[in-house]
């Protein structure tokens, strides 16, 4: 089975904090996504990553930058948090040659106080 | 671009009856299409797709979901619900034709609640 796993299931920072969340998967996909979830907006794209040092913004990248140095690690960084920044992310990964059919990870609850 | 309208936000079914949960699209072509579930406070899982052939698609736990092209939807469904079921569900749109359609759109999802 594919497993894709995040650094933190919840996660409490201060306003001004840089914070990382970590992606990891063990299935030798290609593409990685960071996403945020909020109530009645659903999922909104982040930051997308199609190889190692590549990536493309979503649709709502301000605030937010990413790293990805391996393929199978995907990094989403906060770089100075906000309130508005507090939400559930959520980390999926994909091949690149059987369609876009993406696997989640658990995800992270992140509150910035 | 493409868009996901799913047009419910909640719905309450009683345990054993039928379900379906609507799902809207916009794209011109035949579309990559997905439904996700997730459980409260976890990641999203995969029902099922469809890609291409066989307009009728099954998934797992006992779902399925049918492709109208005419009507650009693609309702999921469930002959007789279980209390599990209840959760949020997902419709997703292969989206992004300059990356190969590797993103994907997602609805804003429907509450299901189920009642004893």
């Amino acid at each position: 089975d594919v497993k894709v796993t995040q650094s933190s299931r919840y996660l409490v920072k201060r306003t001004g904090e840089k914070v990382f969340l970590e992606c990891v998967q063990d299935m030798d996909h290609e593409n990685m996504f960071w996403y945020r979830q909020d109530p009645g907006l659903g999922l909104r794209l982040i930051y997308f990553s199609y190889d190692v040092k590549m990536k493309e913004k979503g649709d709502i990248p301000e605030g937010y930058s990413v790293s990805r140095e391996k393929k199978e690690r995907f990094s989403l960084i906060l770089e100075s948090a906000s309130t508005n920044q507090t939400s559930m992310y959520l980390c999926a990964s994909s091949f690149q040659t059987s369609g876009p059919e993406q696997y989640f990870g658990p995800g992270t609850r992140l509150t910035v106080t | 671009a493409q868009s996901v309208t799913q047009p419910d936000i909640h719905i309450t079914v009683s345990e054993g009856a039928s379900l379906e949960l609507r799902c809207n699209y916009s794209y011109g072509a035949t579309p990559y299409l997905f439904w996700y579930v997730q459980s409260p406070g976890q990641g999203l899982q995969l029902l099922l797709k469809y890609f291409s052939g066989d307009t009728l698609v099954q998934g797992i736990k006992g779902f399925e979901a049918e492709f109208k092209r005419s009507q650009s939807s693609f309702n999921l469904r469930k002959p007789s619900v279980h209390w599990s079921d209840a959760a949020e569900y997902f419709c997703a749109v292969g989206a992004g034709v300059n990356t190969g359609f590797q993103k994907l759109v997602f609805g804003t999802g429907t509450r299901l609640l189920v009642s004893p």
